[in-house]
């Protein structure tokens, strides 16, 4: 069965970091590129960033608005990938995904961690 | 940077009704990398429809789309209870590298 599982999620002060964790099964995790997508309340998703596979160079893309703020990695030997937010504001508040898929979609997703941003 | 809008915002229709959905892009999406998602509340997004018109693995018959260049639709031929949701449209391929439309909400009338 496959399964993406993010965790890490909380409230945090804006201008503070949080670390991002999605723990997959089920699939060859080293051979997906792999991407965050975040979802404000009551909003439509945002594609926040992707990773390449390490075999297609491991190379990492962003949205404008968190580019800069923040990183992806991946572990495969833990079949994770991680998601590191610095400086973080308001509008950073959503539920973020990883996801994966083929042909430019995006076709397995995890259930979500929450991210809320406020003093 | 693509836009995709996407209307109506809400559509209202019964059990067994046709459902057409609408998505058009600012510039012409590539390789009509155009997919179509159904996402119900507390769920994630669930793909329908890759390519602008390929089904996704288990999608029934009953979803279809189409469109090419700037202008895609999402078909359901006849509606049942469990597809009132609310549709997003995503491309990928231009920048930003994927975006979505701001959704339509399919709801029972």
């Amino acid at each position: 069965e496959v399964q993406l599982e993010e965790s890490g999620g909380g409230l945090v002060k804006p201008g503070e970091s949080l670390r991002l964790s999605c723990v997959v099964s089920g699939f060859t995790f080293r051979n997906a590129w792999m991407s965050w997508v975040r979802q404000a309340p009551g909003k439509g998703p945002e594609w926040v960033g992707y990773m390449r596979s390490k075999t297609d160079g491991g190379t990492t893309d962003y949205a404008a608005p968190v580019k800069g703020r923040f990183t992806i990695s991946r572990d495969d030997s833990k079949n994770t990938l991680y998601l590191q937010m610095n400086s973080l504001r308001t509008e950073d508040t959503a539920v973020y995904h990883c996801a994966t898929g083929n042909y430019g979609a995006y076709d397995l997703w995890g259930q979500g961690t929450m991210v809320t941003v406020s003093s | 940077e693509i836009v995709l809008t996407q209307s109506p915002g809400t559509l209202s229709l019964s059990p067994g009704e046709r459902a057409t959905l609408s998505c058009r892009a600012s510039q012409s999406v590539g390789s009509n990398y155009l997919a179509w998602y159904q996402q119900k509340p507390g769920q994630p997004p669930r793909l329908l429809i890759y390519g602008a018109s390929s089904r996704a693995t288990g999608i029934p018959d009953r979803f279809s789309g189409s469109g090419s260049g700037t202008d895609f639709t999402l078909t359901i031929s006849r509606l049942e209870p469990e597809d009132f949701a609310v549709y997003y449209c995503q491309q990928y391929g231009s920048s930003p590298l994927y975006s979505f439309g701001q959704g339509t909400k399919l709801q029972i009338k």
